[in-house]
């Protein structure tokens, strides 16, 4: 079955420092997402993209945030400057088009630590 | 505008008993309506989604939602929990050919033996 894969699992990084979190959609999906759940709290959207550009995004994604798809496969979420509050578990997720009751389907998450 | 609520944010059961965890959605167009597991350390796993073609959706594990417009809900049951079914539970709403999919606050699954 296919699914959305995300790496790497556990990231941790010092505060102030660049951070990229990577995610391979499943393939024949045209919609990406990023979400974030912070430890013990509910699971935040970031941002949707679609044919290239960003198609929403959240109030959390600050000028900070970029999301890329570079190579047609990867599709990365960055962090420019990392600050203690990012710390969260990060979900990437696809879905194969926008139409009445298409789920999307999420990885199983990168757990980014900034100490 | 959308938005969902999930009116508790902890339910505890006893193993063998029926579940009920509830969902109330907000939504100006005919929506999507998911429901989403997440076990400790684990990742977000679909449960079942709403289909046009019956109120009453059959998920995965025996749960089961029933979609009531005129109330706005989305209710996530199963009749008799098992202690396996401990975990959070998301519902999840988006509007129709909308990019948009927002997750409710999240109901966490206590089962008792």
């Amino acid at each position: 079955e296919p699914e959305v894969t995300q790496t790497p699992s556990h990231q941790v990084t010092q505060m102030g420092q660049e951070v990229i979190l990577r995610c391979v959609p499943i393939s024949n999906h045209l919609y990406f997402y990023w979400y974030r759940q912070i430890l013990g709290q509910k699971v935040e959207f970031l941002v949707s993209f679609y044919n290239n550009e960003i198609s929403e995004k959240s109030e959390i994604f600050d000028d900070q945030f970029s999301v890329e798809r570079p190579d047609g496969s990867n599709f990365t979420l960055k962090i420019r400057s990392t600050k203690l509050e990012d710390s969260a578990m990060y979900f990437c997720a696809s879905r194969m088009d926008r139409s009445l009751n298409t789920e999307a389907f999420f990885g199983q998450g990168t757990r980014l630590t900034v100490v | 505008a959308q938005s969902v609520t999930q009116l508790d944010s902890h339910v505890s059961v006893s193993e063998g008993t029926p579940v009920l965890l509830r969902c109330n959605y907000s939504s100006s167009y005919s929506p999507s309506l998911f429901w989403y597991v997440q076990h400790p350390n684990k990742g977000l796993q679909l449960l079942l989604k709403y289909t046009s073609a019956a109120t009453l959706v059959k998920g995965i594990n025996g749960f089961e939602a029933e979609f009531k417009k005129s109330e706005t809900s989305f209710h996530l049951t199963k009749p008799s929990a098992h202690m396996s079914d401990a975990a959070e539970y998301f519902c999840v709403v988006s509007p129709y050919n909308n990019n948009d999919m927002r997750f409710g606050a999240g109901t966490r699954l206590t089962v008792k033996p």
